[in-house]
């Protein structure tokens, strides 16, 4: 069985541009979170979609949106990109609700670079 | 604020030793504690939910166990072996914070041969 997919691997963007992540959950999990890593602090978390509904939000601002698709898998949006953007995204899947007492599956993460 | 503290920040074992790491989290409103162990170039992998207090787990040579009451975990690798090296994270979730799961910013853990 496949685990959790992520697109790109790597990225590189421009202060000012917008960015948009994927992420595939393993097949039967209906739980996305998704998460942010800088170097020397563990991931942040930013978004959890069950069933397409949004059911947890970090402190993030405004910039960041993701969204479910009916397939579970989802998408992170960064817009107008900052410096600090610059991080590890990574994607969990779950099984079986929603809640995140269930274990996280993650995916391999997305770098993006901001120059 | 929301505190998730690990230490030691690093460690740094010859082959056999047995080691342990804390996890310290608000006692309050306590839902769930998570252990991931990640390795590099590799994704973080679930190695323990707990969810009671008084809770002990164990899968192999490693092992954890729950103070929910005074808010600590502890994180036992009995023998350490080189493939042990990694980084060791915890993460909270409390009742009062959503599903707002919140990570420690780990420990990192080398095991010398």
């Amino acid at each position: 069985d496949a685990g959790v997919t992520q697109s790109p691997t790597h990225l590189i963007k421009t202060r000012g541009q917008q960015v948009t992540l994927r992420c595939s959950p393993i097949s039967g999990h209906k739980s996305v979170s998704w998460y942010q890593q800088v170097l020397g602090q563990g991931p942040q978390f930013i978004f959890q979609y069950y069933e397409k509904e949004e059911r947890g939000r970090g402190n993030f601002p405004d910039r960041f949106s993701a969204r479910q698709f009916p397939n579970y898998s989802s998408e992170l949006n960064v817009n107008a990109l900052l410096l600090g953007d610059s991080a590890l995204y990574l994607c969990a899947s779950s099984f079986p609700g929603w809640a995140n007492s269930y274990e996280q599956y993650f995916g391999p993460g997305t770098r993006l670079t901001v120059t | 604020i929301l505190n998730v503290e690990q230490s030691p920040q690093s460690l740094h074992v010859q082959e056999g030793d047995s080691t342990n790491f804390t996890c310290s989290f608000p006692s309050s409103n306590f839902y769930a504690l998570h252990w991931y162990r990640w390795e590099t170039a590799k994704s973080p992998e679930a190695l323990f939910v707990m969810t009671l207090n008084g809770d002990e787990k164990k899968k192999g040579r490693i092992s954890a166990t729950l103070n929910t009451k005074e808010g600590y975990s502890y994180l036992y690798i009995k023998g350490s072996q080189p493939e042990d090296s990694a980084t060791y994270l915890c993460a909270f979730l409390g009742m009062e914070y959503g599903n707002k799961l919140v990570f420690g910013a780990g420990t990192i853990l080398r095991v010398k041969s």
